[in-house]
């Protein structure tokens, strides 16, 4: 089946300091992909969504400013955490779509922010 | 806007027995797609069985089958013959069907336990 790769797979960082989460489609081209975040022992939420070319989607709350994605190729997507905080601290998960109505999901990313 | 209810935060079931996860959902689309995923302790998402809203028979994967009744919007997953492998979080998820991509919209989530 279809690999969406995610790195890293955790990464520890002062506050004040910018992390970037890279999610490569490895074999089949993700028009879109989606970003979630998933603190402990709850569901995912839908952070943006980002379209190869074009700029990112983002959900109500999110801050744009602070999650920058790039979607710049069809088997690569990033999200830049900038300027992250301790309450910037949780799991990060990336799904590309592939054939239609399928979604592949990367293994995550933890983030602690000290 | 869709939402998706699991009503069931923890259950427990024996090994080899049969336990239901209950599931429902709110949506004025007519076409769309519902999805139970798991996420082991690894956090890994793996797709456990996928329906799509204009297939009235329900769908199957080995252990694992649904029950799907699209007019009381309920979608609930069976486990058969339970494995200590089966231990993890399931989330029930909905995602509507049309041309553009769409993301999942997930509910809570159940914690399942196997137990020996």
């Amino acid at each position: 089946g279809a690999v969406v790769s995610q790195h890293p797979s955790w990464v520890i960082c002062k506050s004040g300091t910018s992390v970037k989460i890279e999610c490569r489609s490895l074999d089949f081209q993700a028009t879109t992909m989606f970003w979630y975040r998933q603190f402990p022992k709850q569901s995912l939420m839908l952070m943006a969504t980002s379209n190869e070319g074009s700029k990112a989607t983002y959900e109500q709350g999110v801050e744009k400013d602070k999650f920058l994605i790039n979607h710049a190729s069809l088997t690569l997507s990033t999200l830049t955490v900038t300027s992250a905080h301790p309450e910037d601290s949780s799991f990060y998960i990336c799904s590309g779509q592939g054939d239609l109505e399928k979604l592949f999901f990367g293994s995550g990313t933890q983030l602690s922010v000290l | 806007a869709q939402t998706v209810t699991q009503s069931q935060p923890e259950m427990s079931v024996q090994e080899a027995e049969t336990v239901t996860l209950s599931c429902t959902y709110d949506t004025s689309e007519s076409n769309y797609y519902l999805f139970w995923y798991k996420q082991p302790p690894s956090r890994q998402m793996i797709l456990v069985i996928r329906q799509e809203a204009y297939k009235q028979q329900n769908a199957t994967e080995n252990r694992f089958s649904v029950n799907f009744q699209k007019a009381a919007k309920s979608f609930s997953l069976k486990i058969s013959d339970s494995q200590l492998g089966d231990t993890a979080m399931y989330f029930c998820a909905f995602m509507k069907s049309h041309s553009g991509n769409t993301p999942l919209v997930f509910g809570k989530g159940t914690r399942l336990s196997v137990i020996a």
